[in-house]
């Protein structure tokens, strides 16, 4: 079924501006993984976040399992920035597997 | 440094015919998948492997089978491909409780 929910389904930014990806899952989880992928491209590791917040560079990643949700911040947007965000919620029961998020499409208009 | 090979990058296939892709991976992860992407359906897992010879179905495994042999390679076989199989396929690698890797993805075509 739908264990991860991915919202918006795509956002459309004005350069310089903030945005918010959320990642809702309906079951606990080992962790939640963030991914970024160009159009065309592989996916690329943003963030492995069991709980709490991380941080790298202009990005914030956000995992509060109580609440069941996980939440990628994109701090002053850059056209480099577009392409599709994807969260993956990560469940070990004995065996690992990752469930993924249909993903948000961005696109960072200058 | 921690890597995802592929090969080959791109295919093209007539209908009918056998397709081999492969995954290496040079991290000594025990679990590796198979994915494929297409648009409008997300990422779709194909099948898991949690070590040599200890595989598992996926989400849609009919039309494929898998072979690991060796902890680092783990390949995907379409036997008798058919147009719908045309798609970007993704090999990635984990640990037990760890982050995933991608390959850079294989886009075969069917014809």
């Amino acid at each position: 079924g739908q264990q991860v929910q991915q919202s918006p389904a795509s956002l459309v930014l004005q350069e310089g501006e903030n945005a918010e990806l959320q990642c809702n899952f309906s079951t606990s989880l080992n962790s939640m993984q963030w991914f970024y992928q160009r159009p065309g491209g592989s996916l690329v590791s943003l963030f492995y976040n069991p709980s709490g917040t991380k941080h790298s560079g202009r990005l914030t990643s956000t995992t509060v399992i109580k609440e069941r949700r996980s939440s990628l911040h994109i701090s002053s947007s850059q056209t480099t920035d577009s392409g599709t965000y994807l969260c993956a919620l990560d469940l070990y029961t004995g065996y690992q597997n990752f469930y993924f998020g249909k993903g948000t499409s961005l696109t960072v208009i200058p | 440094d921690m890597k995802v090979t592929q090969m080959p990058r791109y295919l093209i296939k007539r209908m009918g015919e056998n397709v081999l892709l492969e995954c290496g991976q040079d991290m000594s992860h025990e679990t590796m998948y198979w994915y494929r992407q297409d648009p409008g359906l997300g990422l779709q897992l194909i099948y898991i492997s949690y070590d040599v010879d200890s595989n598992s179905e996926g989400d849609i495994p009919k039309g494929y089978r898998v072979s690991r042999k060796k902890r680092e390679h783990f390949s995907l076989i379409l036997d008798s491909a058919k147009t719908n199989q045309t798609s970007v396929y993704f090999c990635a690698s984990s640990l037990p409780m760890g982050e995933q890797y991608f390959g850079p993805g294989t886009r075969l075509t069917v014809l």
